[in-house]
């Protein structure tokens, strides 16, 4: 059964401090990881998607990297805008194209 | 450029009464999908339909009723609501990169 798994479920970043979030997954054959960004309120908005290991891609102060196993979205010197819930998620073998979803990372960039 | 148009964004229902929410894309995308997000739990796929005239379960279908319409129209439908269908629901579409909708808060009470 496909899995996604992201950690930490919250993080507190000031602003400029660089971190990481990690999404981990379990899929029969890896169709492409995607990472998408949700404000309160709102539906997600597409960030990246990664095909194979060693991809990667980047948008602004926004990383993303694959491995055979997880991927991470780094962020380099975040400020208050980049607060948000991230999600990632894989593409659901049983369910044609439809994504399996994380539970998100909760991100809060204070000044 | 509207993208995906969901309808309404806010209701409030009884218990036993009936709705449907309306999703629209004007993307010519083939695949849509219906989602709920509730605290938690992530996002969970309802149904989806793969291209018009299809249409196929997903995680947690039981509840739940929807039609393709055409190409553009996506609706979901509930038959009689009760509290547990409490939570966000959001439509999207894709050719391989889904679009959202911003989505339907549902309350039942």
């Amino acid at each position: 059964e496909d899995q996604v798994t992201q950690s930490p479920e919250a993080l507190r970043l000031q602003e400029g401090e660089s971190s990481s979030l990690n999404c981990s997954y379990t899929v029969s054959g890896l169709r492409g990881l995607f990472w998408y960004r949700q404000d309160p309120g709102k539906g997600p908005e597409f960030l990246f998607t990664l095909y194979s290991a060693g991809e990667e891609k980047e948008k602004e102060r926004l990383k993303a990297t694959l491995t055979k196993k997880e991927s991470f979205l780094h962020i380099t010197a975040p400020k208050p805008e980049d607060s948000a819930t991230y999600l990632c998620a894989v593409h659901n073998s049983n369910s044609g194209y439809a994504l399996n979803f994380g539970k998100g990372t909760s991100l809060l960039v204070t000044p | 450029n509207a993208g995906v148009t969901q309808t309404p964004k806010f209701q409030v229902l009884k218990t036993g009464q009936s709705m449907t929410l309306q999703c629209a894309q004007d993307m010519n995308h083939n695949s849509m999908y219906w989602y709920r997000q509730d605290p938690g739990m992530g996002l969970r796929l309802i149904y989806y339909s793969a291209s018009e005239g299809t249409t196929d379960k997903g995680e947690v279908p039981n509840g739940y009723n929807v039609s393709r319409l055409n190409k553009r129209e996506f609706s979901l439908r509930l038959e009689s609501a009760a509290p547990s269908q409490t939570s966000v629901y959001f439509c999207a579409s894709s050719d391989r990169v889904e679009t959202f909708g911003s989505g339907t808060r549902l309350t039942v009470v």
